[in-house]
């Protein structure tokens, strides 16, 4: 049982360069959503979704897309690469319920030069 | 909205100290709220979690208890060991679970 399975673990891009971070979970959760980590700010919400077609926006959304076509899978989309978006992104996942919580993946490393 | 504040970092124990991270949240209505340890290099991990007032979340010898009346979370643990050096971030959630609001994180280092 894999869980929630981020790709890549490490990224380096150049500004303006698009690309697409992956979330795969094989739980079968309903909820997945997309945290960024920086330094002295926590961990600030960029997009999530109630289940497969349905996405919303968090605390930080631009420059991001997301879409949720199966209920495995939730691709980060970043646009047009900027530094402000080098950062840590975490995809987590939580069963309708609530469960024992949310499970996170293990993060992708970005960094926009 | 909903906010969480938790005290600032670094943490700095000797091992066996005892352990207290201050967390307290500003929300609507009841929220659940969480203990989540971030080891280096690695996600995050739910610790403990707490769905109502004076539940009391405990796991790997850390507690935490829910109190409304001073809308706080605290942390805290008996006697730390070296290898509960982590980021440790206090959060909360409402609307059905489907989101998470974070504080910055507290980050514990224990000395042998």
């Amino acid at each position: 049982n894999a869980g929630v399975t981020q790709t890549p673990k490490f990224q380096v891009l150049k500004t303006g360069q698009s690309m697409t971070l992956q979330c795969a979970q094989d739980m079968n959760h309903e909820y997945m959503s997309w945290y960024r980590q920086d330094p002295g700010m926590g961990l600030r919400l960029i997009h999530y979704s109630v289940g497969a077609g349905i996405t919303d926006q968090g605390e930080v959304p631009n420059g991001y897309n997301v879409s949720r076509s199966t209920t495995e899978d939730f691709p980060l989309r970043l646009l047009s690469a900027a530094p402000s978006q080098t950062s840590v992104y975490f995809c987590a996942t939580l069963p309708r319920g609530g469960g024992y919580g949310y499970t996170f993946g293990s993060g992708t490393r970005l960094t926009v030069v | 909205g909903n906010s969480v504040t938790q005290m600032e970092g670094p943490v700095t124990l000797s091992e066996e100290a005892f352990l207290t991270i201050n967390c307290t949240y500003t929300a609507t209505g009841y929220p659940s709220l969480f203990w989540y340890v971030q080891y280096p290099g690695e996600g995050l991990q739910l610790l403990l979690k707490a769905t109502k007032a004076d539940d009391k979340g405990s796991n790997k010898g850390f507690e935490a208890t829910y109190r409304k009346e001073t809308t706080s979370f605290h942390l805290e643990k008996g006697s730390v060991q070296v290898s509960d050096s982590a980021v440790y971030f206090c959060a909360l959630s409402n609307s059905g679970y489907s989101t998470l609001t974070f504080g910055k994180g507290t980050m514990l280092l224990v000395s042998p």
